[in-house]
């Protein structure tokens, strides 16, 4: 599992309410990334790290936060949380562009 | 940019029966191309990626996938499943060069039946 952790791995929630969801690995991997899974649009990258203090959108950014202030944290917040973003969401590291990417368990979040 | 188009949603197939589900690919830049598989109420796990070389690759559990470069295509197959082969596959391209980023196909649900 390349030393993924994410956190939690379930979590319900309130319309409007900010949610952070943790992803902490342990071997020092520079990219990592935020990925939410929905049936019928497999996985949709979200955000990306490249390095400490660097991120860079994805293709479903909007209403999602990322920080990283070190290299084995990846914290993703939905800084007001709406029903459209219940969903898994993944978080993965990656070596080189060239293999495979490594994912955490997953955390299942429900927005009602 | 990339997209990754998986042709079938959902395949049913019977136990020991051949199968190929099928991947399409758009890219203005060379890509890498992989297969990822994952089992219920789990991450994914690769089975198989194509980097350079011979079109045809081989990965674990007996899947088998060729690259077309002239259909943008990655079809996987395997000779006969097994019941335990039921799970989700997702096709993903990440570009050579540039910003690293791995972009999946939709899903196909592959269920076996025995």
């Amino acid at each position: 599992d390349a030393g993924i952790t994410q956190s939690p791995r379930h979590k319900v929630t309130e319309t409007g309410t900010p949610v952070t969801l943790r992803c902490h690995q342990t071997e020092n991997h520079r990219y990592m990334y935020w990925y939410r899974q929905d049936p019928g649009h497999g996985l949709r990258l979200i955000h990306y790290s490249y390095g400490v203090k660097d991120t860079d959108k994805g293709e479903v950014s909007d209403g999602y936060s990322v920080s990283r202030s070190k290299t084995e944290d990846f914290l993703l917040t939905l800084e007001s949380a709406t029903s459209s973003q219940t969903s898994v969401y993944f978080c993965a590291i990656i070596e080189g562009q060239n293999t495979e990417a490594f994912f955490g368990q997953g955390t299942r979040l429900t927005v009602v | 940019a990339q997209s990754v188009t998986q042709l079938d949603s959902q395949v049913p197939v019977f136990e020991e029966a051949p199968v190929e589900l099928r991947c399409n690919y758009s890219s203005s830049v060379s890509v890498y191309l992989f297969w990822y598989v994952q089992y219920p109420n789990q991450g994914l796990q690769l089975l198989l990626k194509y980097l350079s070389g011979s079109t045809l690759v081989k990965g674990i559990n007996g899947f088998e996938a060729e690259f077309n470069k002239s259909q943008t295509s990655f079809h996987l197959r395997k000779p006969s499943v097994h019941i335990s082969d039921t799970a989700e596959y997702f096709c993903a391209v990440s570009p050579q060069s540039g910003a690293q980023k791995l972009v999946f196909g939709q899903g196909t649900r592959l269920t076996i039946n025995p």
